[in-house]
């Protein structure tokens, strides 16, 4: 069965540092794995997609990579602002018959100070 | 543009009324469709996801059900509520290959 571990629950910092949010997930044998932001109250937006192929994805100021064999995850923010402040997530998704749906760690809260 | 648009984004409902939220979804046809609910301090759990019309298929026995009418449409029920049916709503599409979208969600309180 598939588990989905995110390390640290929460974190602070001040603005300006470069931060890191981990993810592990148990089972190996996965398509890709997804990062998304959740703000207070609102939905999930999606932050990057990264294959099992790939072992890195960027966009912006983040930097996901992968790391198949290990089964973990990295989530990089450079020079992070108050507005990244949130609730990060981290999924994989899981075949079960013909369909698929996502397997949740259970978040970073990342606090920003100005 | 795969955009999910769901509402109410708040509801507040009496123990035992009944519910209906709404899911739409934009871009390709024939998605798979999902309802994930997000409870206070706890993760997201998936509750229904459906591969096509008329078909739903259901993860946790509970006090819900779910229907889907038309391609793009999918509705979260309940006859009658539950305090703890209280909790954040989120609709979801997507595969694993593709990733996947939610909505905003609808924030539910049961009294």
């Amino acid at each position: 069965k598939q588990e989905v571990t995110q390390i640290p629950a929460a974190l602070s910092v001040p603005e300006g540092e470069n931060l890191v949010l981990n993810c592990s997930f148990t089972d190996s044998a996965i398509y890709n794995l997804q990062w998304f932001r959740q703000d207070p109250g609102k939905g999930l937006t999606s932050l990057l997609l990264i294959q099992s192929s790939q072992r890195e994805q960027t966009s912006g100021r983040l930097n996901a990579s992968l790391d198949k064999s290990s089964g973990r995850s990295t989530l990089y923010i450079a020079a992070s602002q108050p507005g990244d402040s949130a609730t990060y997530l981290c999924a994989v998704p899981f075949y079960g018959g013909s369909q698929g749906n996502l397997i949740f760690g259970k978040g970073t809260k990342l606090s920003v100070k100005p | 543009s795969q955009t999910i648009h769901q509402w109410p984004a708040t509801l507040v409902q009496p123990v035992g009324s009944p519910l209906s939220l709404e899911c739409t979804v934009e871009g390709t046809s024939n998605p798979n469709l999902y309802w994930y609910r997000q409870a206070a301090g706890r993760g997201l759990q998936l509750l229904f996801y459906s591969v096509g019309i008329g078909q739903i298929s259901s993860e946790v026995p509970q006090n819900l059900s779910a229907s889907r009418p038309q391609d793009r449409q999918f509705i979260l029920s309940s006859k009658k509520l539950l305090l703890s049916d209280s909790g954040f709503y989120l609709c979801a599409r997507g595969v694993g290959e593709i990733g996947y979208t939610f909505g905003s969600g609808t924030r539910l309180t049961v009294v």
